[in-house]
Formats: structure tokens, sequence, C-alpha cells
């Protein structure tokens, strides 16, 4: 089974540019989360969607945004980009999402650099 | 959600065996507690998962005390290849959004 994939791997912009980034999730898994890694704060939860809706948010600004498509694929969208944004942004997919036992498992990552 | 403590760095030799120990007081009684291991530039990647006592899988074991306050991952005979930061989590059911605290940094030398 394919493992979680995210596009593009790699990622350059300039401040105030917009960015979206792609992941889609190992197939049969229907929770899509959504995470940013820097050195300075680690590990943070940006957002999770199931079927569609966002069930879950990390405390981050409006700029950052998110979907997920009927095939549970997802996007996420960072506007007005900032120089901390620059990142690795990773997503993680899991069969529902509940804990527990619900394994997450971990896309390679979109390392984003703003300029 | 638990907040875990785990030692900022470890350092080993190539042929010994690693333990990890992670803090999690507050644990709830539906969590379960998992272990991930990263390296630079890569997603997290899942180790162990467990709930009580002891569990053992092709990599590595974890051992949970009665009171789950604790918990000690064991990494056997660790070779170069498993310098790398490990990550001790708690959530339970219904608990969707990780935390990741700040991890263990282990590093393997010759």
């Amino acid at each position: 089974k394919a493992g979680v994939t995210q596009t593009p791997r790699y990622l350059i912009k300039t401040r105030g540019q917009q960015v979206t980034l792609s992941c889609s999730p190992i197939s049969g898994h229907r929770s899509v989360s959504w995470y940013q890694q820097t050195p300075g704060q680690g590990l943070q939860f940006l957002f999770e969607y199931f079927s569609e809706t966002q069930r879950n948010k990390g405390n981050f600004p409006g700029r950052f945004s998110g979907r997920q498509f009927s095939n549970s694929r997802s996007e996420m969208n960072v506007s007005t980009l900032e120089l901390g944004d620059s990142a690795l942004y990773l997503c993680a997919s899991s069969l529902l999402g509940t804990g527990g036992t619900d394994t997450q498992y971990f896309g390679p990552g979109t390392r984003l650099t703003v300029l | 959600l638990a907040k875990t403590t785990q030692p900022i760095s470890m350092d080993s030799y190539e042929g010994q065996e690693v333990n990890i120990t992670c803090s999690h007081n507050n644990i709830a009684t539906n969590d379960y507690i998992t272990w991930y291991q990263q390296f630079p530039s890569q997603g997290p990647r899942f180790i162990i998962q467990g709930y009580k006592t002891k569990v053992t899988n092709e990599v590595a074991s974890l051992f949970i005390p009665a009171d789950r306050k604790s918990s000690t991952l064991s990494l056997p005979r660790v070779s170069l290849s498993d310098t790398a930061v490990y990550y001790c989590l708690v959530g339970g059911a219904g608990r969707r959004a990780l935390t990741f605290g700040s991890g263990t940094r282990l590093q393997v030398q010759p």
C-alpha cells in the first residue's frame, strides 16, 4: 500500500505570495491532518479534516486554510506569506482520526522557503 | 491533552541498548502512548504504541508501568542509522490533535 504523498517536496516563494500544498493520504484513510515544523517551535498542529469537513484546528492565523476533497486528498493554502512561514509542512493520514489506536502516518513533507 | 516530558538529548554507541523515558503524569484512562522517530527533513515515522505493561515489535519495546505515568522506549543494539529525534505522544479516542513535545535527540556513535 502506498504511503502518504505530498507535493511539491520543495517550494520557494517570496513574501506576500500565496502557496498551495497538496497531500494524498494512504488509500482508505479518511482523516488528514497538517502540521508545521520549524526549528524554533517544533511540530505544531495546524488542522484536521475528515469527510471534507474541518474537525479540529490549531492556533494559527486565518492565513492558513485547508480543504479536503471527496477522495480524501487534501490541500492547504497559506496566503500573504511571511518570512516566518518558512518551515517543513507535514501531512498525516489515519483511518478515522479518532486517536487512540488510530495511528497517524506522516508524509515526507513539503519544505517551504519564503524569501 | 496530556503533556509529555522527555530528555532533550542522549548519546550512545553502536550495539548498545538505548532506553528513552517519557513522563506523562496527567495521562487519562483512555489515552494510548505512541512513539515516533524522525530523521532530518522527513516526516515522523510510527515506531510503537501501547496502553499498559509491555509491547514489543520488530524494532523496539515499550514498557509502561502500572500507574502509566511514564513509559520507556527501548531500542536494542542501536546502529548509526538510529540517530534521530524520538517523540513520545499521549492521546486517546476523540483526541484527534497530536501534540508533539520537544522530543529526544539520540546520537549514536561508532
